[in-house]
This record gives structure tokens, C-alpha cells and sequence, in this order.
């Protein structure tokens, strides 16, 4: 069964500073990844989705990565804001599941200070 | 703008109660999810629905049951709420296509029981 890790499960960085988020999957036949962010109380924001057959997926300031072989996702997110404090989770579909459902990571919990 | 509507944000009911949570997509999205989110937990899957009138349980479908009856409309039904059942539910919507399926999310419903 896959199994999606985000590490670690929080971060703080100082304002400016770029962010580097992780995500690993255990089972590298994926049909696409999905990045997502959740402020407290609230739902999820899409902010990228890679199809297997990408490398990267660029939105402004953010840069998703996928290494299918390795089994990892990075998203950077360039010269981090306090607006940018959230939860980032990630989240695989695998080539297993023909009914299009999600596996979720936990979450990295990030913290921009002033 | 693509949208996912949850008909209430915060919700409080007495155990024992029938609870209905609603969740409507205007995507014209096949798939509709629903998930609960609780800390430490992360997101689970409760049950998912690919058409009409079609759904599959998800990895915690206890004490809940489904119904959609339109394609637009997924609602999560609580038969009898418990105080276990106290949590953030989350709705999402995605196509069934196999690479480009972003899945969208509702801004969660905080439900508790009392």
C-alpha cells in the first residue's frame, strides 16, 4: 500500500529565507502528486499538481519537484513571508487505484517569524 | 473560479442525532470525497462517490453513510452521532481523468457532538 511521509513535521524560518518542503511515496508508479496548503480551521488550497510524466511545476514564487525513481516531491517556496505561514501537505494517486483517490501525508507544519 | 461549498462551517449537535452534512461542486466533477481530520490523525478517508447513486467506503466508514443523488451534491450522513465523531470534515471534488485530476477541496465543516 503506499505510504506518503512529509518531514519534518514543522519548520521555522525567518522571513526571506526560502522554504524547502519534503515528500516521499513508496511505490513510484504514480499517475500525478498534488501540494496543497491548510490554514488553521480551514480547508485545503490546491497550489500544484505534477503529472508523472513532469519533472517541476513552477507558480510564482513556488517550484514543485518530482523524482518518480527516488520516490520524493520538494516544494520551494522563494523567499518566504509571514502570509505564507501554513500546513503543507502532499498527496499521491497511484497507478493501483482505478478509482482516482488520494493518498495524504501528514503534513509539514511551517512558521515564517518576522 | 472553481468551487466547493460545505453547507455549514461549525455545527454542533447531541449524541444520538441524525447529522447531514452537505457538499456541493460546481466542476462538473465526477468524483466527490469526503474525509475527516483530526490532530495527529491526518486526513481519512470516509467514503467516496465516482457517479450517481455510486459509492465506495473509504478507510474509516463506520457510522456513516452516503448519498448521491445528483452529480453536483454528496451528502455525509451520521446516523446516530457519538462524541467520537467530533472532528473537521472535509469535502473534495476531482475529474476521473487518470493524470490531471486535481482534487479541490470545501472549507471543512467543525463538527461536534455533544
Amino acid at each position: 500500500k503506499q505510504e506518503v511521509t512529509q518531514i519534518p513535521a514543522a519548520l521555522s524560518v525567518p522571513e526571506g529565507e526560502n522554504l524547502v518542503l519534503n515528500c516521499s511515496f513508496t511505490d513510484s508508479a504514480i499517475y500525478n502528486l498534488q501540494w496543497f496548503r491548510q490554514d488553521p480551521g480551514k480547508g485545503l488550497t490546491s497550489l500544484l499538481l505534477i503529472q508523472s510524466s513532469q519533472r517541476e511545476q513552477t507558480s510564482g514564487r513556488l517550484n514543485a519537484s518530482l523524482d518518480k525513481s527516488s520516490g520524493r516531491s520538494t516544494l520551494y517556496i522563494a523567499a518566504s513571508q509571514p502570509g505564507d505561514s501554513a500546513t503543507y501537505l502532499c498527496a499521491v494517486r497511484d497507478r493501483s487505484d482505478s478509482w482516482g483517490k488520494f493518498q495524504f501525508g501528514a503534513g509539514t507544519q511551517v512558521v515564517v517569524t518576522p | 473560479d472553481v468551487k466547493v461549498t460545505q453547507s455549514s462551517r461549525y455545527l454542533v449537535k447531541r449524541t444520538g442525532e441524525k447529522v447531514f452534512l452537505e457538499c456541493v461542486q460546481d466542476m462538473d466533477h465526477e468524483n466527490m470525497f469526503w474525509y475527516r481530520q483530526d490532530p495527529g490523525l491526518g486526513l481519512r478517508l470516509i467514503y467516496f462517490s465516482y457517479d450517481v447513486k455510486m459509492k465506495e467506503k473509504g478507510d474509516i466508514p463506520e457510522g456513516y453513510s452516503v448519498s448521491r443523488e445528483k452529480k453536483e451534491r454528496f451528502s455525509l450522513i451520521l446516523e446516530s452521532a457519538s462524541t467520537n465523531q467530533t472532528s473537521m470534515y472535509l469535502c473534495a471534488s476531482s475529474t476521473l481523468a487518470e493524470v490531471y485530476n486535481e482534487q479541490f477541496f470545501g472549507p471543512g465543516t467543525r463538527l461536534t457532538v455533544l
